[in-house]
């Protein structure tokens, strides 16, 4: 399976501010996923990064909040936007391969 | 869309016991279904998937099952250590479009 990386892995924010999570994989894929999973939940897509185009957003989930970007088949970033603490979370990228998804190692916000 | 249902929601067993985890689907048209185990503090990480063409697979310690007819899958391991503690996630999906939906998860803790 591909290598993803994340970066930051972890960061303590301001409410109010806003944070740009990088993914970058080491190979071409098609199919890139950012998720969410708050402390103790499952995981929950936000939505699915579309090379070229806007992404496509899952229900409850708004482009002025998380928008994300996808300039090449290996790079994505989700920005979390005007965060509050609600939004202390960990976002993970993933990629499709074969018939499922693998997660990158996440990056843990907490908001204060 | 599809929904996953996943119990128990905790579950404590003795190192050596045998532990299940059971998860139910209400999409007929699911034909894909990951396990993924997510330790403290890292990435959710497949671990056995089944595919609705096979009633069972087994990887050492660990099996899956599969019954079409009653939307439910299970995942078995046998003779557990304390290294199995974990989040267990169960999902499903339509084959070839990658997004799983997720179950709520099992922790998992095994008493040395």
């Amino acid at each position: 399976s591909a290598v993803i990386s994340q970066k930051p892995s972890r960061d303590i924010c301001q409410r109010g501010t806003s944070l740009t999570i990088q993914c970058q994989v080491d190979s071409q894929v098609t199919m890139m996923f950012w998720y969410r999973q708050q402390p103790g939940q499952s995981l929950t897509l936000i939505a699915t990064a579309n090379q070229g185009s806007e992404a496509t957003y899952e229900s409850g989930f708004v482009i002025d909040k998380f928008p994300i970007s996808r300039p090449n088949l290996t790079f994505s970033t989700l920005t979390v936007s005007n965060m509050s603490p609600e939004d202390s979370s960990i976002y993970l990228c993933s990629v499709g391969g074969g018939n499922t998804i693998y997660f990158g190692e996440g990056s843990w916000l907490t908001v204060v | 869309g599809e929904n996953v249902e996943q119990h128990p929601s905790t579950l404590s067993v003795q190192e050596g016991d045998s532990a299940v985890i059971k998860c139910t689907y209400s999409d007929s048209a699911s034909n894909y279904f990951p396990w993924y185990k997510q330790e403290l503090g890292k990435r959710p990480q497949l671990i056995i998937d089944i595919r609705s063409n096979v009633g069972e697979k087994k990887d050492q310690r660990i099996a899956v099952t599969l019954n079409k007819t009653a939307k439910h899958f299970s995942l078995h391991i046998t003779e557990t250590q304390p290294e199995d503690s974990a989040v267990y996630f169960c999902a499903a999906s339509i084959g070839g479009s990658y997004i799983p939906t997720f179950g709520r998860g099992t922790s998992l803790i095994v008493h040395p």
